[in-house]
């Protein structure tokens, strides 16, 4: 079975500044997808951005981007000129592809808090 | 309008009283999902459907059911609800292929005492 490791359970960073959420994930399949969701505080799930494993180049999506190491498991997001706004919970998840289910599996989430 | 509209929004109900959380979408996806939040735990699956006719259990679904009215109608239940089933409640959506994002719903905040 599959299984996403938020290791962080808050982190802050002061406005401006980069911060790197970190996500671990296990799993035998070749296939996936992972992706990494915002929840600010009006609980609204955003997608913040999404990465094919067949793709090695790293996804980036303005001043969010992902550093996915394939063979260590690995898909961390980096934010970069932190935002207000960016504060949030962040959750990291993970699809298997092939098998027609589409599930998603989430981490327990990230609390980010970005400080003026 | 929202594309994932979900009510209650906030709901308290009391132990062994039947309870129903209402999702419906307008993005014309056939796969939809009800998702249970709490603390430390992230979320978790509990109920997934991939068309009205086709309904799959998740990680957690004892003490729940479901009902898929129409494509764009997806209702969870709770028949005698517990105070362990205190918890934000998603509805979200997705296209059927791979990597789709998932859309989700405002939430639905239920507290049973």
């Amino acid at each position: 079975a599959q299984t996403v490791t938020q290791s962080q359970p808050e982190m802050s960073v002061q406005e401006a500044e980069t911060v790197t959420l970190s996500c671990t994930y296990d799993t035998s399949e070749n296939n996936y997808y992972l992706f990494w969701y915002k929840q600010p505080p009006s609980r609204q799930m955003i997608l913040v951005i999404r990465q094919e494993a067949y793709k090695q180049q790293n996804a980036t999506e303005n001043r969010f981007s992902v550093n996915f190491q394939k063979a260590a498991k690995s898909f961390s997001l980096k934010i970069s000129d932190s935002q207000l706004g960016d504060t949030a919970m962040y959750f990291c998840a993970f699809m298997k592809v092939g098998s027609g289910t589409y599930k998603y599996i989430f981490g327990t989430g990230t609390r980010l808090k970005v400080l003026a | 309008d929202a594309d994932v509209t979900q009510t209650p929004r906030n709901r308290i109900t009391k132990t062994g009283k039947r309870i129903m959380l209402e999702c419906s979408q307008t993005k014309g996806h056939d796969r939809m999902y009800w998702y249970r939040q709490d603390p430390g735990l992230g979320l978790r699956l509990i109920y997934y459907s991939f068309d009205v006719k086709d309904i799959n259990k998740g990680e957690i679904s004892d003490g729940y059911s479901v009902s898929r009215q129409a494509q764009a109608k997806f209702s969870l239940s709770l028949e005698s609800a517990i105070p362990n089933q205190t918890a934000l409640y998603f509805c979200a959506t997705s296209a059927g292929v791979g990597g789709a994002e998932q859309y989700f719903g405002p939430g639905t905040r239920l507290t049973v005492t």
